[in-house]
This record gives structure tokens, sequence and C-alpha cells, in this order.
């Protein structure tokens, strides 16, 4: 078990729909990754949120958006959905905020099907 | 051309064989990275290191920064090592990791 807990495992929608997927990182880590894992794209880097503060952005569509709350969990907001973004979504965080580098602690995933 | 590059995409082997794993990257790095991703989707962090060799059990990961290389090795490998191994690295600042495409790894009894 990292100590990452994402919520839901599993999200079936329809095309057009919003939802938003839930992580809450390990107790101490200040830091949320989002990442996209699909099968023609592989593994892919969304967001960063630093204590509550966006830090980086990577390949995020501008139909996508996340925030960190005080205490630390992230959501990632999903809207307009197209087959396309059907994909396993990860969160992992990890203490700091990059620079040097630090090991980063994945959670299970959300399994988002768009039907 | 991806900026992290894995071979072989695909290996199968024997219960017991020595298997290697190479990652090439062609950008500037702080550190990289070897993930575990097993069947039901999770990913575990086996490594980060950012120069020389590591050792963890029966997987060894060592990085050679003037030749942008890493490998990862498995000795007296075992079924339960299948899985899909993932190189990645971090470029310095508050970017998240870059990924290659990983290697599918069986070990047949």
């Amino acid at each position: 078990d990292s100590g990452v807990t994402q919520t839901p495992k599993h999200l079936i929608t329809a095309t057009g729909q919003r939802v938003t997927l839930r992580c809450s990182p390990r107790s101490g880590d200040l830091s949320v990754y989002w990442y996209q894992q699909s099968l023609d794209q592989g593994l892919q880097f969304l967001i960063h949120y630093y204590n509550g503060e966006e830090r980086a952005k990577g390949n995020i569509l501008e139909r996508f958006s996340a925030q960190q709350f005080p205490d630390l969990h992230s959501e990632l907001n999903l809207s307009s959905l197209e087959l396309g973004d059907s994909a396993l979504y990860f969160c992992a965080s990890s203490v700091a905020s990059g620079g040097g580098g630090n090991i980063q602690y994945f959670g299970a995933g959300t399994r988002l099907s768009v039907l | 051309k991806n900026e992290v590059e894995q071979s072989p995409q695909n290996l199968t082997a024997q219960e017991g064989e020595f298997i290697t794993i190479n990652c090439s990257y062609s950008v500037g790095i702080s550190a990289l990275h070897w993930l575990q991703q097993h069947p039901g989707g999770g990913i575990v962090s086996l490594f980060m290191l950012s120069s020389g060799k590591k050792k963890h059990g029966r997987l060894i990961a060592t990085i050679n920064i003037q030749e942008k290389h890493s490998s990862l090795h498995i000795t007296a490998s075992h079924p339960r090592d299948s899985a899909v191994y993932i190189c990645a690295v971090s470029r310095g600042g508050a970017d998240g990791l870059t990924f290659g495409k990983g290697t599918h790894l069986i070990i047949q009894p």
C-alpha cells in the first residue's frame, strides 16, 4: 500500500459528461502529480500541485482542470468528455516539489471509460 | 523520437534467468526512475538514481550519466517478477516524470 488513495476505482460515463477524480496524498507529502495512461500514448504527465499551488503543467487538455485543497487532497476535473479520454488516471505524491528528483508514490488509479 | 526509449518492448524468459532491461534518454535529467506495473494496474517505484548503482534484493539498477543510459537487472528471475517495467526521468524543476513505453516481462515457470 503506497499510502496514496484514489477514488473512485472505476468510472463509466457518457460522452459530453463531466467527472471528478479524487486523490489523497501520503501523510506529509505536499506534492500531487496527475498522470494519464492510455494505450496509444502511454503514461503522460498532466499537472503538478504543491501545497495548494499549481507548479507545472504537462499535456493537459483545456477541458481538464485540477486543484489542491488546504487538506492537500487533490481533484482532477474532466469535462466535455470524449471517447479518447478513456484511460487510467493516476495521481502520485511526493514530499517536495521536484528539483533534484523525489520518489513519487502512486495511487492505484482511476479507470475511466467514456461510452 | 521519444525522449525516453526502452528495450526490449517485450521479453519472455524462463524462471531463474538473468534479465536486463535497457533505458536510454536524450534529455538532461536530475534523476532516473524505474517503476513496476502489475496487471492490476498499480505502479510501484523500484529505484530512483542519479549516479552509479543501486541494489534491492534481486533487483539492480545502474546508470551511466555520460552515455545517458540505465539498465535494470533481475537476478534469479521468478514468475512473480512478471510485470511491465517502466523507465522514467525527472527533468528537474516542477515537471512530472517523462516515461518510456515500458517493457512487458513474462517469466515462465
